[in-house]
């Protein structure tokens, strides 16, 4: 099955600098590739996605790069502010017989120091 | 705008009790889900439902039941509650399965079995 592991685990920055995630897959046959956002004590959010057909994606202060030959995905934040600091997940997903299968990350903590 | 709706948020059970764990969406999404989240392993499947009528077990279905009641309700019951179903419970919904679309999460159960 998909394995996604995702780098690093933990993640400290000055506020105004860019922070970079990390995760990598091992089915080459998974096509969407969502990041999510989880504060304190709430759900995951989607903050951007990226379908494998495409190999960046930015939103506003938020970009996502894939490449698919090494099979890795990357998450980067600019301009970081402190309401960036939450828990941030990659997921791989596939289909296979009318399922979209999703396997996600085991998450990285953002923390931004003002 | 509530989107997904868990209830409850908090539960403490006893070993053996049983618990249903209930989620409602208004997005008029055709599939639902159930996970969990635990520390350093990101979040499992226990359950979904493609649509309405349908249930196909996840990743890690043991000691769960689910039930789709209509298209909005999906629930999750724990019959014979045991310490390593301490957790966190997440019920996600999405459009309609085998699509490539991003799944929608609500804000979990934090589920403690003494």
């Amino acid at each position: 099955g998909e394995n996604v592991e995702q780098h690093p685990s933990t993640l400290s920055v000055q506020e105004g600098d860019s922070a970079v995630i990390k995760c990598t897959y091992s089915d080459s046959a998974s096509n969407y590739f969502p990041w999510y956002k989880q504060e304190l004590g709430k759900g995951p959010q989607l903050i951007i996605d990226i379908r494998s057909n495409v190999g960046e994606k930015k939103d506003q202060r938020i970009a996502v790069t894939l490449n698919k030959t090494a099979k890795h995905f990357s998450l980067h934040i600019t301009e970081t502010q402190p309401e960036d600091s939450a828990v941030y997940f990659c997921a791989a997903s596939r289909g296979s017989g009318g399922y979209q299968k999703v396997t996600f990350g085991t998450g990285t903590k953002l923390q931004v120091i003002p | 705008n509530a989107g997904v709706t868990q209830t409850p948020k908090f539960q403490v059970l006893k070993t053996g009790q049983s618990m249903t764990l209930q989620c409602a969406q208004d997005m008029n999404h055709n599939s639902m889900y159930w996970y969990r989240q635990d520390p350093g392993m990101g979040l499992r499947l226990i359950y979904y439902s493609a649509s309405e009528g349908t249930t196909d077990k996840g990743e890690v279905p043991n000691g769960y039941n689910v039930s789709r009641l209509n298209k909005r309700e999906f629930s999750l019951r724990l019959e014979s509650a045991a310490p390593s179903q301490t957790s966190v419970y997440f019920c996600a919904s999405r459009e309609r399965q085998g699509v490539i679309q991003p799944q929608h999460f609500g804000d979990g159960t934090r589920l403690s079995i003494l």
